[in-house]
């Protein structure tokens, strides 16, 4: 049962254009939605968050939207830079028995080119 | 104020053996997670600890176990070894914030 889906595995984006990386889900009771970027022999690092109560959030280069109604969340990363080329994952915090547990979808690979 | 960090970096196991592995969480965070991640798939939650008691679990077997020391460090052991616990093996710790902040991983190879 996979509640936090991310349908591309890969995106290929030239530098300084946009990148959009998406995500779906199927559980509507998570609270917070999450974006780790990892890159190859390290662990993932955290980009940015929204609350399930707004629509959007920004930091510096990137931005996450959320559309509850059709349980669909997207980051918006302008302009993209070649350091940007990581695995994204998307990810959503969900309380089980007291602990907060956080729900990963599979990835994206992004590739930024010169 | 140190990250957190996890050791070994790699380890090769024999099917059936028993490993352990450690964490050490981030300054004042009170909070760790460990998390199994296979390849090409995202992490997968195993449990988490809070002020040295489990206070979850996700879908892992008993032989899946853990704990965390008043120093906010934390193990995990896996017993009986099988081939498919063959994985990224990651730990977070939290300061009870939203956000869970992660260490490098180490990578288990069963044979």
């Amino acid at each position: 049962d996979q509640q936090v889906k991310q349908n591309s595995p890969s995106l290929s984006v030239q530098e300084g254009r946009i990148s959009i990386l998406n995500c779906d889900y199927t559980n509507s009771m998570f609270d917070y939605f999450l974006w780790y970027k990892k890159y190859p022999a390290e662990g993932p690092t955290f980009l940015i968050s929204i609350s399930s109560i707004k629509d959007k959030n920004e930091d510096g280069r990137f931005t996450v939207f959320l559309n509850k109604s059709a349980k669909h969340l997207s980051l918006h990363i302008v302009p993209s830079q070649p350091g940007d080329s990581a695995v994204y994952f998307c990810a959503a915090l969900s309380l089980i028995q007291g602990a907060q547990k956080l729900v990963f979808g599979q990835g994206t690979r992004l590739t930024i080119n010169p | 104020e140190t990250g957190v960090t996890q050791s070994p970096t790699h380890l090769i196991k024999t099917r059936g053996q028993q490993v352990t592995l450690r964490c050490s969480s981030q300054s004042g965070h009170n909070t760790v997670s460990w998390y199994q991640q296979a390849l090409g798939q995202g992490p997968q939650f195993i449990f988490q600890y809070y002020r040295e008691e489990e206070n979850g679990r996700g879908n892992f077997p008993p032989r899946f176990s853990g704990l965390q020391f008043p120093n906010y460090s934390s193990e995990l052991n896996v017993n009986a070894l099988e081939l498919d616990d063959s994985a990224l093996y990651l730990c977070a710790s939290s300061p009870g914030t939203v956000e869970a902040f992660f260490g490098q991983g180490t990578r288990l190879t069963v044979v």
